[in-house]
């Protein structure tokens, strides 16, 4: 198994262009997990899905943030217009139905900057 | 509010002695506690876990000590292995919750 898959490895853009992140979970995972990674506050939950439904996205920072699972295989994060202080890496992870005591497997992340 | 905190942002050990990393927790409901491991560039990994109804978990060189009053948990390295460098997350759940709680991390550097 690949594992979960992020495009692009890293992202440079301008503030106020559209950024969009990809991941590919697992295949049979029906949980995935979008995790922002910033020095101050560690990983924090943006937003999760279960069966491609979104469940919780009390973690999304503003309305700037979207983020959509049309099928099992491929999710997108989107930030529109992104702004400096979105500047972080972003984890994407799957896991199995069920509680999170299984763990999750987690992508090698996308660094965003945003000049 | 951070609920699950690590208050030590990096640590430094000689090889072969003993790695300590400590993490705290506000929520009382959380009841099953995780430890991931990361590397430069690399997502986070799965590195040990304990339910609530344990006190001490090991796994080979890790082990993992639970004190539910003080809502305490800490992840014991022995021997420390300069591999074992890396960002050590703890995190915690809740029953029937899909959603982890990530503190902060804690850089651990083994010197050879």
């Amino acid at each position: 198994d690949a594992g979960v898959i992020q495009s692009p490895r890293h992202e440079v853009t301008e503030m106020g262009q559209e950024v969009t992140l990809r991941c590919k979970p697992i295949s049979g995972h029906n949980s995935l997990f979008w995790y922002r990674q910033t020095m101050m506050r560690g990983l924090e939950l943006l937003i999760y899905f279960n069966n491609n439904v979104p469940i919780d996205d009390s973690g999304m920072p503003e309305d700037r943030f979207s983020a959509k699972m049309p099928n099992a295989s491929f999710s997108t994060l989107k930030i529109q217009p992104s702004e400096p202080r979105d500047s972080a890496v972003y984890f994407c992870a799957s896991s199995l139905d069920g509680p999170a005591i299984y763990g999750y497997t987690f992508g090698s992340g996308t660094r965003l900057t945003v000049v | 509010d951070q609920q699950v905190k690590q208050n030590s942002p990096s640590l430094s050990v000689q090889e072969g002695r003993i790695s300590i990393l400590n993490c705290d927790y506000t929520n009382s409901m959380f009841d099953y506690f995780l430890w991931y491991k990361k590397y430069p560039a690399e997502g986070p990994t799965f590195l040990i876990s304990i339910s609530s109804i344990k006190d001490k978990n090991e796994d080979g060189r890790f082990t993992v000590f639970l004190n539910k009053s003080a809502k305490h948990l800490s992840l014991h390295i022995v021997p420390s292995q300069p591999g074992d460098s890396a960002v050590y997350f703890c995190a915690a759940s809740k029953s029937g919750a899909n959603n982890l709680f990530f503190g902060t991390g804690t850089r651990l550097t083994v010197i050879p």
